[in-house]
């Protein structure tokens, strides 16, 4: 069974710092990774997909990387802001299932 | 261009009752799913649909039922309300191949009393 870890569970930081942010999945056997960022009481957005032949894709400050072969995953966030507060999810698909993990709760105090 | 649109954003429940629970898409997406989220679990499929006429179980399917009559609605029912289906439900769809990103409707806040 497919099991996803996001590390850590809570992050708070100054503005301005890089972030990593960690993701690893139990079952290399998936179709893509997706990162997506989720603001209180509100639903999903979409960050950066990666699909399972890429190693990285990168969107503005933010850059994800995958290694399929070691179940990981990383999110960074170059110079962050305040406005980067959220929780961050990151969710294997395993053919029509996406799994996510329980997500890293960011805070970026200014 | 709507994307995933979910109805209602709040309801508040009596055990016992019935609803369901409305999701659309503008994209033309063969793939829909149900999600609820916990605090501390995560969020964990329902059901899902690969197309129209099409359903299947996800991880925690019990008291949910769903239908796919067209390609655009996913509806999710619940037949007899318990408080343990007091969550935040999220319907998403994905266009194309298995390859292809998934996009989330804002979600219903269902309170069951």
């Amino acid at each position: 069974k497919q099991e996803v870890t996001q590390i850590p569970a809570a992050l708070s930081v100054p503005e301005g710092e890089n972030l990593v942010l960690n993701c690893s999945f139990t079952d290399s056997a998936i179709y893509n990774l997706q990162w997506f960022r989720q603001d209180p009481g509100k639903g999903l957005t979409s960050l950066l997909l990666i699909q399972s032949s890429q190693r990285e894709q990168t969107s503005g400050r933010l850059n994800a990387s995958l290694d399929k072969s070691s179940g990981r995953s990383t999110l960074y966030i170059a110079a962050s802001q305040p406005g980067d507060s959220a929780t961050y999810l990151c969710a294997v698909d395993n053919t029509d299932k996406l799994i996510f993990g329980t997500g890293t709760r960011l805070q970026v105090f200014p | 261009n709507a994307g995933v649109t979910q109805t209602p954003k709040f309801q508040v429940l009596k055990t016992g009752q019935s609803m369901t629970l409305q999701c659309a898409q503008d994209m033309n997406h063969e793939y829909m799913s149900w999600y609820r989220q916990d605090p501390g679990m995560g969020l964990r499929l329902i059901h899902y649909s690969v197309g129209a006429g099409i359903t299947d179980q996800g991880e925690v399917p019990n008291g949910y039922n769903v239908s796919r009559s067209t390609t655009e609605d996913f509806p999710l029912r619940l037949l007899s309300a318990a408080p343990s289906q007091t969550s935040v439900y999220f319907c998403a769809s994905r266009g194309g191949p298995v390859k292809a990103g998934y996009t989330f409707g804002s979600g219903t806040r269902l309170t069951v009393v």
